[in-house]
């Protein structure tokens, strides 16, 4: 099945600054790439995501990436802001679809003032 | 106020006995998901569900049972052959049918003593 990997497992930057995390996968048939983001204590919520026929897409600060052949995906925050510190998931459709996803396992990504 | 509902928050079991998590949504949503949480180790498919009286196993079903007789509710039974049942458990929904967004529940923690 599918298995994505996420990195770094903790990101520190200083309020301003940008911060990516990085994200690939094995199965070459993955379309859909969303990534979650979850406060503490709170429910994940999707705050972007790609498909495969698509190499960039961005919202406001948070840009996303994906390179088919490498078969990896990025998450980038700029200007990042203390409402920002979370835990951030990357995912993966599995094969098969069904909007089944396999999860990265989390970067912890906090903001300092 | 549409969402979806997990409960009980907190939930408290000796070892050996099973227990029920409750899941509703009103969304109009066919499809739902169980998901189990560890540090570490990111979200997980325990089960799915596109339709209602139909559902598959995800990646690691063994020791859960499900069912979906209703459209809105997918409960999730943590059975006494579950071996490391202590865990952190979200429901989600979604559009049957397509990858999109997963609307999570707020979840349950389960610690089994």
């Amino acid at each position: 099945g599918e298995n994505v990997e996420q990195h770094p497992s903790t990101l520190s930057v200083q309020e301003g600054d940008s911060a990516v995390i990085k994200c690939t996968y094995s199965d070459s048939a993955s379309n859909y790439f969303p990534w979650y983001k979850q406060e503490l204590g709170k429910r994940p919520q999707l705050i972007i995501d790609i498909r495969s026929n698509v190499g960039e897409k961005k919202d406001q600060r948070i840009a996303v990436t994906l390179n088919k052949t490498a078969k990896h995906f990025s998450l980038h925050i700029t200007e990042t802001q203390p409402e920002d510190s979370a835990v951030y998931f990357c995912a993966a459709s599995m094969r098969g679809g069904g909007n089944k996803l396999t999860f990265g396992t989390g970067t912890q990504l906090k903001v300092e003032l | 106020d549409g969402g979806i509902t997990q409960s009980p928050k907190y939930l408290f079991r000796k070892e050996g006995q099973n227990v029920t998590l409750s899941c509703e949504q009103n969304l109009n949503h066919d499809a739902m998901y169980w998901y189990r949480q560890d540090p570490g180790q990111g979200l997980r498919l325990i089960y799915y569900s596109q339709i209602v009286n139909d559902f598959q196993k995800g990646d690691i079903a063994e020791g859960y049972s499900v069912s979906r007789e209703k459209k809105e509710s997918f409960p999730l039974t943590v059975t006494s052959a579950q071996k490391n049942p202590t865990a952190f458990y979200l429901c989600a929904s979604s559009i049957a049918g397509q990858d999109g967004e997963l609307f999570f529940g707020e979840g349950s923690r389960l610690t089994v003593l």
